[in-house]
């Protein structure tokens, strides 16, 4: 079945260092891939999303390419802010069906 | 707009107690999704509503889980006889269609938590 693989945390950043989170997928066919994110005390957000091989989602500074032969989908910030703690969540939808598989979450924490 | 609604946003109960949950989706939204969301996991799917019918509801657990939603707006989902393993964050989300990529909106969640 489909699943989602992303590193695990916590991740601990200072202000402006760069940003990556790893994350592969399993999937039949050719899924769609999301990077969620859930701040502090609030729902979960879509962050940025891509629905086929090379594409690029991007979204407050944050980008993620749609890498097939890989089957990877890293997410990636130039310079992170304090704002951007949070837990971030990569998730994939398989063609044909609605419901959306996500991976175990990676959180984030950057200090001034 | 008013974003998907969740109530109650924290329900603690005892050991076989019967719960309900209630999603109030965005206005307008015909695709309904249920998700649970155990404490340091990703949510996991239960089951997808289109309109009035569960298009697939293949990830609910077992038959003490049950979910409605009768006028194609607010669903409710039903967990009997509640054990110690059902707690966790149920999150609702709601997305334009059912189709396509309709981007699904999530709401608050659900604490529950089986004492």
């Amino acid at each position: 079945g489909d699943s989602v693989t992303q590193m695990e945390g916590p991740v601990t950043l200072s202000e402006e260092a760069f940003l990556t989170i790893n994350c592969t997928y399993t999937a039949t066919g050719y899924p769609s891939l999301f990077w969620y994110v859930q701040y502090p005390g609030e729902g979960l957000q879509l962050l940025l999303k891509a629905t086929k091989a090379d594409d690029k989602g991007s979204n407050k500074g944050f980008e993620a390419t749609y890498r097939k032969e890989t089957t990877s989908f890293h997410l990636e910030k130039g310079s992170v802010q304090v704002s951007d703690s949070a837990v971030y969540f990569c998730a994939l939808r398989s063609g044909g069906y609605q419901k959306v598989t996500f991976g175990t979450g990676t959180k984030l924490q950057v200090i001034p | 707009g008013a974003g998907v609604s969740q109530t109650p946003s924290n329900k603690v109960t005892e050991k076989g107690k019967y719960v309900e949950l209630r999603c109030d989706p965005i206005s307008g939204h015909t695709a309904l999704y249920w998700y649970r969301q155990s404490l340091g996991q990703g949510p996991e799917f239960l089951i997808y509503f289109q309109g009035t019918g569960a298009a697939d509801d293949s990830g609910l657990p077992n038959d003490r889980f049950f979910a409605v939603r009768p006028e194609g707006s607010v669903s409710t989902l039903k967990i009997q006889r509640t054990e110690r393993g059902d707690s966790a964050v149920y999150l609702c989300a709601s997305s334009l269609m059912g189709q396509g990529e309709g981007e699904q909106f999530f709401g608050p969640g659900t604490r529950l938590t089986v004492l």
